[in-house]
C-alpha cells in the first residue's frame, strides 16, 4: 500500500525558515518523480515544485523559484523542501504527491499534508 | 504559464443529476489533463488522467473527455458522495497548473 506521510509544518515568522519532508513507503520511490502541491486555506490548489526520480532535475512554481529547494534521499525513501525567504502568502497545507505510473506529471497519491503558518 | 480556466465556479445540483464541468486551457495541451475530487477536510483524489482515463477504482459514473484546449468532466448520476470541489490540472509543462476549482453543492 502506497502511503505518503508529511510533516514538519509549523507556526514560522515572515523571513523564516522550515523544512518540511515527506516518508514514502509502499513502491519504489526511486523511480517515481515527486511534487509538493500546496493550498492555502479556503483556496485552490497551487503546484510548488518537482523533482526527478533520480533527483537530477527539478523545477519550481514561480512563486518560490530562489526561496524554496525541493529534494530528495532515495536511501531514505524521504522527499524535502526547504523553504526559506517565508512570506505570510506562503501559509498552506502543503501536500506531497507521487506522480502517476504512466510517466505523466499527474498525482496518484497525496500525503495528508502539514500546515504552514507564516505569521508575526 | 498555462492557465486553466475552470466554469463554473459553483454548481448546484440533486442526487440523480447530469453535471458537467468544462475546464479550459489558454493553449493546447493534447490530453495531459487530469482531474481531482477534494472533500472538504480530505485529501485531493485522482478521478480521471490523460483528460479521459478513469483511475482505478473510480466509479463509472465519472468520465472525462476533450483534448487541445477544451475538457469536460461528467458525472452521469449525482451521488451523495459527490458533493465536493474539483480540479482539473495540465501537465503539459512546467509550471504545472490547477484549475480555480469547481464546487458541487446540494441543491
Amino acid at each position: 500500500e502506497v502511503q505518503l506521510l508529511d510533516s514538519g509544518g509549523g507556526l514560522v515568522q515572515p523571513g523564516g525558515s522550515l523544512r518540511l519532508s515527506c516518508a514514502a513507503s509502499g513502491f519504489t520511490f526511486s523511480s517515481s518523480a515527486m511534487s509538493w502541491v500546496r493550498q492555502a486555506p479556503g483556496k485552490g490548489l497551487e503546484w510548488v515544485s518537482a523533482i526527478s526520480g533520480r533527483g537530477d532535475r527539478t523545477y519550481y512554481a514561480d512563486s518560490v523559484r530562489g526561496r524554496f529547494t525541493i529534494s530528495r534521499d532515495n536511501s531514505k525513501n524521504t522527499l524535502y523542501l526547504q523553504m526559506n525567504s517565508l512570506r505570510a502568502e506562503d501559509t498552506a497545507i502543503y501536500y506531497c504527491a507521487k506522480e502517476g505510473p504512466s510517466g505523466g506529471d499527474y498525482f496518484d497519491y497525496w500525503g495528508q499534508g502539514t500546515l504552514v503558518t507564516v505569521s508575526s | 504559464d498555462i492557465q486553466m480556466t475552470q466554469s463554473p465556479s459553483t454548481l448546484s445540483a440533486s442526487v440523480g443529476d447530469r453535471v458537467t464541468i468544462t475546464c479550459r486551457a489558454s493553449q493546447s495541451i493534447s490530453s495531459w489533463l487530469a482531474w481531482y475530487q477534494q472533500i472538504p477536510g480530505k485529501v485531493p483524489k485522482l478521478l480521471i488522467y490523460k483528460a479521459s482515463s478513469l483511475e482505478s477504482g473510480v466509479p463509472s459514473r465519472f468520465s472525462g473527455s476533450g483534448s487541445g484546449t477544451e475538457f469536460t468532466l461528467t458525472i452521469s448520476s449525482l451521488q451523495p458522495d459527490d458533493f465536493a470541489t474539483y480540479y482539473c490540472q495540465q501537465y503539459n509543462s512546467y509550471s504545472l497548473t490547477f484549475g480555480g476549482g469547481t464546487k458541487v453543492e446540494i441543491k
